[in-house]
């Protein structure tokens, strides 16, 4: 099972920020937060990871709550080339393995 | 990032038949990778891990006699769908990581559509 949440879609406008929330309530102390996006038909594209600190890079910046139940994935200044579907996954430690286990995901819309 | 190559892009089979999908890590060594499938307007489904000289573990409900999985090199692993029935129809992706490590990316390919008549 999934152990993210994450609202069903979200519009958002060209050029403005947009803030994909997830919540992850149950997560461990050595998981990872991970985010990828999925543009129609293609495989999967990493974005950003962290473990409790935010984290910032050349697409996203990822925040994470202190207690680490939520996280917000910030795209600074959207595009209509991020109309995606985007994915907050938990990466299971140890015990499972490395793997990757998808939820729905955010259906973002960017709009001009 | 690492460079994730699945051929063939597409495939249409007549159903009865088995179709064979390759993932080649082409700048990575990876000890791990994963084969997910996805049906229309779903999420990428989990299948199978496999891990470079050992068997595959599948996920539960997936048929391992029917998904015949190898990954016997650290850059090629193959996904065989064994008489393949209109059902099997789907878009096949698989992954690449470094086993034991779960804070690095995993990488994609483009992924496989399958379409079996």
């Amino acid at each position: 099972d999934a152990k993210t949440t994450q609202p069903p879609s979200m519009d958002c406008a060209e050029g403005r920020a947009a803030n994909l929330p997830c919540n992850h309530s149950t997560i461990s102390g050595n998981e990872y937060v991970y985010w990828y996006r999925q543009i129609h038909s293609q495989g999967p594209q990493y974005i950003i990871h962290g473990l409790k600190n935010n984290e910032t890079n050349e697409m996203a910046s990822l925040i994470i709550t202190e207690d680490r139940k939520s996280s917000t994935l910030i795209l600074p200044h959207a595009t209509l080339r991020d109309t995606a579907v985007y994915y907050c996954i938990v990466r299971f430690g140890s015990r499972y393995g490395n793997k990757l286990v998808f939820g729905a995901g955010t259906i973002l819309r960017v709009k001009s | 990032g690492a460079v994730v190559s699945q051929h063939p892009s597409w495939v249409i089979c007549k159903s009865g038949t088995s179709v064979k999908i390759e993932c080649r890590s082409l700048d990575f060594q990876a000890t791990t990778m994963f084969w997910y499938r996805q049906f229309p307007k779903q999420s990428l489904m989990l299948m199978a891990t496999s891990n470079e000289g050992s068997k595959a573990t599948y996920e539960q409900g997936v048929e391992k006699d029917k998904f015949l999985i190898n990954h016997a090199s650290l850059t090629l692993s193959t996904l065989t769908v064994t008489s393949a029935h209109p059902e099997d129809s789907s878009f096949y992706i698989c992954s690449v990581s470094d086993r034991g490590q779960w804070n690095t990316e995993a990488f994609f390919g483009q992924g496989t559509r399958l379409t079996v008549v």
